[in-house]
């Protein structure tokens, strides 16, 4: 079945490590979203690519790096300059950039101790 | 700056009830999404529209682009219903998404 597989589903880190969130689609989807969601507040947009080798930065992009090396993945790094890293991490996709369904990952909750 | 405001924020009713979960937006849209968030924290997309109306089992969605709205309803509704049900738009011109902050819906056998 198609679909998003994010990977850890849970992250404990400490503070100043970098950590990598995991998200792979075999949708064969040009364009792949991470965004983050906190309480109370809506889905935020980290970082998009809309195609492989290029990505630009969303609202939120800074403390957070992003690769697109492989149509299937877009791994999100949290490095240690994000100041408020804890949160729930979520990768979508869609077939174009703002056209069609959005396909969301099962998200990833990342906890910085 | 484009605002998604979704209400009410929070809703419980009873089982069989008929519901219905706003969203107003402020700028000009290509597209306008309805998701389900459950709580595990995944998310399905349930409806993507740009005009009309679209309907799916229980699941109603309309949308009037000069008032800029959209609803959401549920007929006779179910516990299995219950979940954070989000409103998000594609602004024209822009890429991304712009979220609501989500109405968490509860429904009481």
């Amino acid at each position: 079945d198609g679909g998003i597989t994010q990977s850890p589903k849970y992250l404990f880190r400490k503070e100043g490590q970098n950590v990598t969130l995991s998200c792979e689609q075999n949708l064969n989807h040009d364009a792949m979203y991470w965004y983050r969601q906190d309480p109370g507040q809506g889905l935020r947009l980290i970082y998009y690519s809309q195609i492989v080798n290029d990505f630009q930065k969303g609202d939120i992009a800074e403390g957070y790096s992003v690769s697109r090396e492989k149509k299937e993945s877009f791994p999100l790094t949290v490095t240690s300059a994000q100041k408020n890293p804890t949160a729930f991490y979520l990768c979508a996709s869609n077939w174009q950039s703002n056209t069609g369904e959005l396909f969301f990952g099962e998200g990833s909750r990342l906890t910085v101790l | 700056k484009n605002e998604v405001e979704q209400s009410p924020q929070n809703l419980t009713a009873q089982e069989g009830e008929f519901i219905t979960i706003n969203c107003s937006y402020s700028v000009g849209i290509s597209a306008l999404h309805w998701l389900q968030q459950h709580p595990g924290g995944g998310i399905v997309s349930l409806f993507m529209l740009s005009s009309g109306k679209k309907k799916h089992g229980r699941l109603i969605a309309t949308i009037n682009i000069q008032e800029k709205h959209s609803s959401l309803h549920i007929t006779a509704s179910h516990p299995r219903d219950s979940a954070v049900y989000i409103c998000a738009v594609s602004p024209q011109g822009a890429d991304g998404l712009t979220f609501g902050k989500g109405t968490h819906l509860i429904i009481q056998p």
